[in-house]
């Protein structure tokens, strides 16, 4: 079965600053998705971005990105330029290729709480 | 637009009795999912669904059952609640063998007493 793995449950950051939010995930198939949502307040779960394993191009959404490291299994997030409204917990999520007939449910990580401070 | 609702947003509930969640979705997707969320848990996965008439157990179904019975809708039914059930829930859908992602309701946050 698939893990996902947030090793950080809380980080800070100041406001307009850079800050990288990991993940890491165990799985034996070779074709994937990945997927950051954001979860403020609200509990509104929010999709960041999304990243297909076959690409090896990294995921980029305006001040959002990610660095993907299918070898070492790795799906980190960067937020550039931080801002008020990122503050919010951040969940990883794995899901099965569903051309192929695997799982289509979604695994996700235990979260990460980020703080932006002003 | 198209969008996936719960109902109620919170509940109290008394240890014992049945609750029902409403989950319903007019994107037409074929999958659905209840999740729970618990801190330091994040969210698990409770029981899900491909299409009408299939249903299948998460990784903590125990005290917890789902039917469907049209594209729309996929009810949760705790059977007796009890106190390690008070949690927030989600339900979430998704198209069926497309690359999307999965669309996620409001969140019920559930508390038994």
């Amino acid at each position: 079965a698939q893990t996902v793995t947030q090793s950080q449950p809380e980080m800070s950051v100041q406001e307009a600053e850079t800050v990288t939010l990991s993940c890491t995930y165990d799985t034996s198939e070779s074709d994937y998705y990945l997927f950051w949502y954001k979860q403020p307040p609200s509990r509104q779960m929010i999709l960041v971005i999304r990243q297909e394993a076959y690409k090896q191009q990294n995921a980029t959404e305006n001040r959002f990105s990610v660095n993907f490291q299918k070898a070492a299994k790795s799906f980190s997030l960067k937020i550039s330029d931080s801002q008020l409204g990122d503050a919010a917990m951040y969940f990883c999520a794995y899901r099965s290729p569903p051309s192929q007939g695997g799982s289509e449910k979604l695994v996700f990580g235990k979260g990460m709480k980020l703080t932006v401070n002003p | 637009d198209a969008e996936i609702t719960q109902s109620p947003r919170h509940k109290i509930t008394e240890t014992g009795r049945q609750v029902t969640l409403a989950c319903h979705q007019t994107w037409n997707h074929n999958n659905m999912f209840w999740y729970r969320q618990d801190l330091g848990h994040g969210l698990r996965l409770i029981h899900y669904s491909y299409g009408v008439q299939d249903t299948n157990k998460g990784e903590v179904s125990d005290g917890y059952s789902v039917s469907r019975s049209n594209t729309e809708d996929l009810p949760l039914t705790l059977e007796s609640a009890a106190s390690s059930q008070t949690s927030v829930y989600f339900c979430a859908s998704s198209e069926f063998r497309r690359n999307t992602e999965a669309f996620f309701g409001q969140g019920t946050r559930l508390t038994v007493v």
